[in-house]
């Protein structure tokens, strides 16, 4: 399994664009990268999920490089509701699919 | 689309007593996973079934921890003796299936404290 590195917490501020990198240095080659956004006494909430390149949705944006040992999560114009903690895993789910969760990164958005 | 429900929401109990907790996956999803999360950390895995077949368990699955899926959609988390270092938020989790780009859900967990 890659084993995942986050920033344990950042600040931000209302309206702002917010970006959360993740490195994966040892990604495997069939390996996706999802993101994750949990709130306090709430189970965790898909985000974005990616393979290489951009991906975007309503949410948020995902950047991955062309060697994919690193990612970005890009949240755009961030809110209050958006303090959370956002959890970065990769792996294959077609096979026997273990995910491993981090410390996550605690996002504390301020008016 | 339902979501995944879980079952209680709460429970406190007194060490050494057995707690059973419930996990109702979104219909027709094969995969079903439990985890468990405390303070501070991420959520840990558990175990995971595929249908019925319960195919991988964490070595923090001790002995007075069993988990089942009968006919392959509700599961059951069963803690016996409980003791104060269970206490933490139990979290299931269910998967369409084993495709290369599935995503989980994960229901709303239940909270265990142990007095």
């Amino acid at each position: 399994l890659a084993k995942t590195t986050q920033p344990i917490s950042l600040d931000s501020y209302e309206g702002q664009e917010v970006n959360i990198t993740c490195s994966h240095n040892n990604i495997a080659t069939n390996d996706y990268i999802t993101w994750y956004q949990q709130f306090p006494s709430q189970g965790p909430r898909f985000i974005i999920q990616g393979y290489k390149t951009k991906v975007t949705n309503e949410v948020a944006s995902l950047f991955i490089p062309a060697d994919r040992k690193s990612s970005t999560l890009s949240l755009p114009r961030v809110s209050l509701s958006d303090t959370a903690v956002y959890y970065c895993l990769v792996g294959y789910t077609g096979g026997s699919y273990i995910p491993t969760f981090g410390r996550g990164t605690s996002l504390i958005v301020h008016p | 689309d339902t979501g995944v429900s879980q079952d209680p929401r709460h429970k406190i109990t007194k060490r050494g007593q057995n707690v059973t907790f419930r996990c109702d996956p979104i219909s027709e999803h094969n995969r079903l996973y439990w985890y468990r999360q405390t303070l501070g950390q991420g959520p840990e895995f558990l175990t995971y079934f595929q249908n019925e077949a319960q195919l991988e368990k964490s070595r923090l699955l001790s002995d007075r921890f069993s988990a089942e899926r009968p006919k392959g959609s509700f599961s059951t988390l069963e803690i016996q003796r409980t003791e104060q270092g269970d206490s933490a938020m139990y979290l299931c989790a269910s998967m369409r299936t084993a495709n290369q780009a599935d995503t989980q859900y994960f229901g709303p967990g239940t909270r265990l404290t142990v007095l």
